[in-house]
């Protein structure tokens, strides 16, 4: 069975932090993988999209290692509202996609 | 900018009624899926579509059915609402291919 595996947290930690998520895959035929937020009672929301070793937007940063099979998210300069729940998501070979039970993210002033 | 909306935001039905959850996206996307998601449970595929009229089960179909008529539009079917469907159902739609999922704002649906 295809799966993605994150800790769950919750990751308390002060504004101004950096904080780093990591998310293992099985499927090693997979061609992209995303990162998705979630805000309590919210839908989620994409975040960034990972098609090759990595991408950067801002204060975010994703990486993604192929060998060994994990993403990651690097968030410097925490923020109130970066507070949420982060979901990794295997993006598939064949259409469906997979998704972590997410990490929660409590950042504190 | 995608826009995927939901019939409703919140939704309180009796056990044994029929249930219909209805899910419009505006951008043409091929595949629409519809996930519920409970606490410590994450996300969970219940049904999704390639095509019009295409449907494919995803991990938890039983109690559930779908349609899809048309493109933009994919319905989701209680068939006789339980109390253990109570939950948040998320539709979501992507163009094909391995790309991102964009979703709804969700339905809460409570089963009483």
């Amino acid at each position: 069975r295809k799966e993605v595996e994150q800790d769950p947290g919750p990751f308390n930690v002060p504004e101004g932090a950096t904080v780093a998520f990591n998310c293992t895959y099985s499927n090693s035929a997979s061609q992209s993988f995303f990162w998705y937020r979630q805000d309590c009672r919210k839908e989620p929301k994409l975040l960034m999209s990972v098609y090759s070793s990595g991408n950067e937007d801002g204060r975010f940063t994703a990486q993604l290692n192929r060998a060994s099979q994990y993403i990651s998210l690097l968030i410097r300069d925490s923020k109130l509202s970066d507070s949420a729940t982060y979901l990794c998501v295997d993006g598939g070979s064949q259409g469906n996609l997979i998704f972590g039970k997410g990490t929660k993210l409590s950042v504190k002033p | 900018d995608v826009k995927v909306t939901q019939s409703s935001r919140y939704l309180v039905k009796r056990t044994g009624e029929k249930v219909f959850l209805e899910c419009v996206q505006d951008m043409d996307h091929e595949n629409m899926f519809w996930y519920r998601q409970d606490p410590g449970l994450g996300l969970r595929l219940i049904y999704f579509s390639y095509d019009v009229k295409m449907k494919e089960k995803g991990d938890i179909p039983e109690g559930y059915s779908v349609s899809r008529e048309k493109k933009e539009r994919f319905s989701l079917i209680l068939e006789s609402a339980s109390t253990n469907q109570t939950s948040m159902y998320l539709c979501a739609s992507r163009s094909g291919g391995p790309k991102a999922l964009f979703f709804g704002p969700g339905t809460r649906l409570t089963v009483l």
